[in-house]
């Protein structure tokens, strides 16, 4: 089992709606990410936070928006999601220069 | 910029036969190099890593791979794979040390082994 916690597993939301994944780990890595990753693809880098500062914004539109409360969690706040935001958000998290250890994801569906 | 190509999207091998995962990297800059295996409907795990030292690297369960700087590589093998190998493997690479600010880790596109009895 992953270090790196997840929730929730699944999530349906209306184009609407306002909700929020949550990632924590408790391994006192200083690095934290989001990816997306669409059915059959690899994971594309949204966000990395490096010592609770953003550090890297790969272009992600707005209606995303993450934050990093403290050095244990990620949250990803969504808003005015498109059906083609559906995917699987992965939460990850690093010791500098280690490879990043990856939660199970987030299943998303916008309906 | 950092890019990786894996060359083969999917490689079907029988059980108990050896595998091999090809993965290219480009790179302007030293770099870093991870293999990570996904398992249907489950997050990334790394499988190993190559940061310094030694060119080969192993894995717990029989996996490894050899750092080629010149040829710019980092080929996965297997000598003899189970049925439970059967997932999506992703190389991927980091032209600084992952985690600083700055640095990402970049992915190929993917391989799909299935292992066949």
């Amino acid at each position: 089992d992953t270090e790196v916690t997840q929730t929730p597993k699944h999530l349906v939301m209306g184009m609407t709606n306002k909700k929020s994944l949550k990632c924590e780990q408790h391994m006192g890595h200083r690095a934290m990410y989001w990816y997306k990753q669409k059915a059959k693809k690899p994971p594309e880098l949204m966000f990395v936070y490096s010592y609770e500062k953003l550090s890297i914004n790969e272009s992600v539109p707005s209606r995303f928006s993450p934050e990093c409360p403290n050095s244990s969690l990620l949250n990803l706040h969504l808003h005015a999601l498109q059906p083609e935001d559906s995917a699987l958000y992965l939460c990850a998290s690093s010791q500098e220069g280690q490879g990043p250890d990856f939660g199970s994801g987030t299943r998303l569906t916008v309906v | 910029a950092q890019s990786v190509t894996q060359l083969d999207s999917q490689v079907p091998v029988f059980e108990e036969a050896p595998v091999e995962l090809r993965c290219n990297y480009s790179s302007s800059v030293s770099v870093y190099l991870f293999w990570y295996v996904q398992y249907p409907n489950q997050g990334l795990q790394l499988l190993l890593k190559y940061l310094s030292g030694s060119t080969l690297v192993e894995s717990i369960n029989g996996f490894e791979a050899e750092f080629n700087k010149s040829q710019t590589s980092f080929h996965l093998r297997k000598p003899s794979v189970h049925i439970s190998d059967t997932a999506e493997y992703f190389c991927a690479v980091s032209s600084g040390r992952v985690g600083a600010a700055g640095n990402k880790l970049t992915f190929g596109g993917g391989t799909r082994v299935l292992v066949k009895p």
